[in-house]
């Protein structure tokens, strides 16, 4: 079964709005990764968050991670339409899981118009 | 260098057929995974190896899936006697553990359709 659920489930913005999508996960974890799935495409890692970690940056990419409340967020600031694709939130299960493997949420479904 | 690759990338199986699905990782990492995604959900989870050694495999669905990985590199996912609720993406993905990170690199995926 799936361990994360990310919200909302689909989201359409326009070219240079901001983009936010939220991820709940149910076990304690070590760490949490978002990655970008395009269409017909497999998984690109996008960042890492560990769970000591509050935020952290990458380009226009920003991760927040609440441990007490068991969420993250992936903001994209200045949306492109080449951001169009799915984003899924994976966590590792956390203590006693099998090392390295992830368990992903729905994923978000961001469409970006130009 | 080169990425994770798949073949076949599309792959049409009659019911009952049994069918392989080929994964070469990236040069030199340990980790290998098989993820299963079916359509509009997450990957799934299948099975992990560390080099040879299928060190969890428990989500494997049935007794039907079996996987493979003699020399430690290439890695190939059996699929007897198919089913039509076998039909979906299924993702191989390697990674490099030790490094302190757990980041996966996956490679494209093998749609699977059940005829």
């Amino acid at each position: 079964s799936q361990q994360g659920e990310e919200d909302p489930q689909a989201l359409s913005i326009q070219e240079g709005e901001n983009a936010t999508m939220n991820c709940s996960y149910k076990t304690s974890i070590n760490n949490l990764q978002w990655y970008r799935q395009n269409s017909g495409r497999g998984l690109v890692h996008l960042i890492l968050i560990r769970s000591n970690e509050r935020e952290k940056h990458s380009g226009r990419l920003r991760v927040t991670l609440d441990t007490s409340k068991k969420s993250s967020s992936l903001l994209i600031t200045a949306s492109r339409a080449a951001d169009t694709a799915s984003y899924f939130c994976a966590t590792d299960g956390g203590r006693g899981s099998t090392l390295g493997r992830l368990y992903f949420g729905r994923g978000t479904q961001l469409t970006v118009w130009p | 260098g080169a990425g994770v690759s798949q073949s076949p990338r599309y792959k049409v199986a009659k019911r009952g057929q049994d069918v392989a699905l080929r994964c070469d990782p990236i040069s030199g990492h340990v980790s290998l995974f098989w993820y299963q995604q079916a359509l509009g959900q997450g990957p799934e989870f299948l099975t992990y190896f560390q080099n040879e050694a299928q060190l969890d495999k428990s989500g494997l669905p049935s007794d039907r899936f079996f996987a493979e990985r003699p020399e430690g590199s290439v890695s190939t996912l059996k699929i007897q006697r198919t089913q039509q609720e076998d039909s979906a993406v299924y993702l191989c993905a390697s990674s490099e553990p030790g490094r302190g990170s757990y980041e996966q690199y996956f490679g494209p995926g093998t749609r699977l359709t059940v005829t």
